[in-house]
């Protein structure tokens, strides 16, 4: 079955720096990639979304890659700031056009 | 726009009760909801897809007679956790996609639920 995992659980970075999440998947092939944050205790809320056919994407002080052939999304915030603290969540678009989530890195940017 | 408005936000019920949870897409019809439920520390599990009009499709392992999922019109949808037990206590959130292309899904806010 299709497995989708984020290599840390937790990580933390000094205010400022540049932070990196890595999603990894297996068994599927998907049109295209998405990553969310989550806040406690609330839903997730949608930051990029990222096709097949491109490398990289960018908004703002986000950056995405997609690497179709490892199997691998990266994630950068850069000039990472406290309000960034949250958790991150790579998502994967299933044939019923249902989103299946990775395991989430809790990110925490220190001041 | 695409907004999706859950309710309510957190229940407690007592063990052996039926909880109701609400899912409505604001500003835009969605054919397609979907559930998931979360426990501490861990990510959103799919629990069903749910379709205007027709029946929900679950995921493997997701009771069906348990959570019973309702689509009636393009805007609304329910999960129904019937007969609920201390171990259905979790983070309940529903989901909508929106326009296709690069929004995303939509999420609400989430329904916390405690069994006692």
């Amino acid at each position: 079955s299709q497995k989708i995992e984020q290599n840390s659980e937790a990580l933390n970075i000094q205010e400022g720096k540049t932070a990196t999440l890595t999603c990894n998947y297996t068994n599927y092939s998907p049109a295209y990639l998405q990553w969310y944050r989550q806040d406690p205790g609330r839903g997730p809320v949608f930051l990029l979304l990222i096709r097949e056919n491109e490398k990289e994407k960018r908004k703002e002080r986000l950056k995405v890659t997609f690497d179709t052939t490892l199997k691998q999304s990266l994630f950068h915030i850069t000039a990472s700031q406290p309000a960034d603290s949250a958790t991150y969540l790579c998502a994967l678009v299933g044939g019923a056009n249902n989103l299946f989530f990775g395991t989430g890195t809790r990110l925490t940017v220190i001041p | 726009g695409a907004v999706v408005s859950q309710h309510p936000s957190w229940v407690i019920c007592k063990s052996g009760t039926s909880v109701k949870i609400e899912c409505r897409s604001l500003d835009f019809q969605a054919t397609t909801m979907f559930w998931y439920r979360q426990f501490p520390k861990q990510s959103l599990m799919l629990m069903a897809t749910s379709n205007e009009g027709s029946k929900a499709t679950y995921e493997q392992g997701v009771e069906k007679d348990k959570f019973l999922i309702n689509h009636a019109s393009l805007t609304l949808s329910t999960l129904t956790v019937t007969s609920a037990h201390p171990e259905d206590s979790s983070f309940y959130i529903c989901s909508a996609s929106s326009i296709a292309g690069d929004r995303g899904y939509t999420f609400g806010s989430g329904t916390r639920l405690t069994v006692v």
